[in-house]
């Protein structure tokens, strides 16, 4: 069965980075786009960046342009939010999820990893 | 600005009919681009439930369906049942932000 599976979140002070993954199986990974969403303590879902199938096209929230960067490995069927110079607002459930075909809506979504900018 | 507008929260009682509405603008909904929705419960993941504007994905039980039109959207749940109890998003692409929106969300309750 399909799976998503979010990791890599914690605890980080103010201006520091973290890397999230996300590990999926039970399907061809390299045949999606995936996207990563946030969802800030007590607020709504929040889009953050999506990659192409093939990793050739990458788009960025305003929210998070120039800071976070979405990358894939195919090869390890694992998507990746590498998130530099972290926020207090960046703080939010992550969460990440496969695009059907970029028309039909994102039909899996992982559980989400808990990231918690704090100084 | 590019937002969808959701209200904050419906209600209705096991059995009842309920709808939530989603309005766009020009720059998503209204220009054609589809409207999906996802329930949601607070650290699940959440759950296609509406894809392409009116269509269910396989599970999907026939008491939700959606509609489009202009620039807004509804999702209709009818036979409340107490499990619809959830967070509702409603989700289109913007091409002003040349990126996805998601509405605020709306907490259905059944009384």
């Amino acid at each position: 069965q399909v799976q998503l599976v979010e990791s890599g979140g914690g605890v980080v002070q103010p201006g520091t980075s973290l890397r999230l993954s996300c590990a999926a199986s039970g399907f061809d990974f390299s045949n999606y786009g995936l996207h990563w969403v946030r969802q800030a303590p007590g607020k709504g879902l929040d889009w953050v960046a999506v990659i192409w199938h093939d990793g050739s096209d990458k788009y960025y929230a305003d929210s998070v342009k120039g800071r976070f960067t979405i990358s894939r490995d195919n090869s390890k069927s694992t998507l990746f939010l590498q998130m530099n110079s972290l926020r207090a607002e960046d703080t939010a459930m992550y969460y990440c999820a496969r695009d059907v075909d970029g028309y039909n809506g994102w039909d899996y979504w992982g559980q989400g990893t808990l990231v918690t900018v704090s100084s | 600005q590019s937002v969808l507008t959701q209200p904050p929260s419906v209600s209705g009682a096991p059995g009842q009919r309920v709808t939530i509405s989603c309005t766009g603008s020009n720059s998503n909904i209204g220009s054609g681009y589809d409207v999906h929705w996802y329930q949601h419960l607070p650290g699940t993941a959440p759950k296609l439930l509406i894809y392409g504007n009116n269509k269910r994905p396989s599970g999907v039980p026939d008491r939700f369906s959606g509609s489009k039109s202009g620039t807004s959207a509804s999702l209709a749940i009818t036979g409340l049942q107490a499990e619809d109890e959830a967070d509702y998003y409603c989700q289109s692409f913007d091409s002003s932000l040349l990126g996805w929106l998601f509405g605020a969300g709306t907490k259905l309750t059944v009384l």
